[in-house]
């Protein structure tokens, strides 16, 4: 059965505190990994698609990359306005989503 | 409309009660997804809909669930004598194609609680 996994539940930092999320995974068929971000309240937002390992993509101060059993989300110098709870999915037949990491950043 | 739209955000209900979710989806996207969220819980995959074809209901909880899709558009999750354990976010999301390279779109999500 597909499986997918987030460390840690959940992680606070500083501001300029850089660090990673984990998302690890069990799939039979990869047809993506897909990185959303979630605000209290709100439904999830999409960030990432990573299709094969060694891919990675970035946005702001967001980098995901991608091996063929886990992907990362490092945050570097991450800012207040960056707490929120981040959901790693992977697509097989359908899309399932893990459980999230829930990131605080303090002033 | 610029996003995808549920309605209504938050409802409460009695333990027995009948509850419909509305979610319409963003123009043109021809995937429409349910999905639920409880407290400390990954999303739960409910139902999907692609364009005309059969719904894929596996991820259904119960016979008490059912979803449709009226004319490619707008969807209503219906629960049936509600249960305590129904209460958490019932989300909605859409996209281009099944595969959504460019991920799914949700709405902001209603809130079921059941007393």
């Amino acid at each position: 059965e597909d499986q997918v996994t987030q460390s840690p539940e959940a992680l606070r930092l500083q501001e300029g505190e850089s660090s990673s999320l984990n998302c690890s995974y069990t799939v039979s068929g990869l047809r993506g990994l897909f990185w959303y971000r979630q605000d209290p309240g709100k439904g999830p937002e999409f960030l990432f698609t990573l299709y094969s390992a060694g891919e990675e993509k970035e946005k702001e101060r967001l980098k995901a990359t991608l091996t063929k059993k886990e992907s990362f989300l490092h945050i570097t110098a991450p800012k207040p306005e960056d707490s929120a709870t981040y959901l790693c999915a992977v697509q097989d037949n359908d899309m399932r989503f893990g459980a999230g990491t829930r990131l605080t950043v303090k002033p | 409309g610029a996003g995808v739209s549920q309605s209504p955000s938050n409802k409460v209900t009695e333990k027995g009660k009948d509850v419909e979710l509305r979610c319409d989806p963003i123009s043109g996207h021809t995937a429409l997804y349910w999905y639920r969220q409880s407290l400390g819980q990954g999303l739960e995959f409910l139902i999907y809909f692609q364009g005309n074809s059969a719904p894929d209901k596996s991820g259904l909880p119960s016979d008490r669930f059912s979803a449709e899709r009226t004319g490619g558009s707008v969807s209503t999750l219906t629960i049936q004598r509600t249960q305590q354990e129904d209460s958490a976010v019932y989300l909605c999301a859409s996209s281009l194609a099944p595969t959504g390279g460019y991920g799914y779109t949700f709405g902001s999500g209603t809130r079921l609680t059941v007393v």
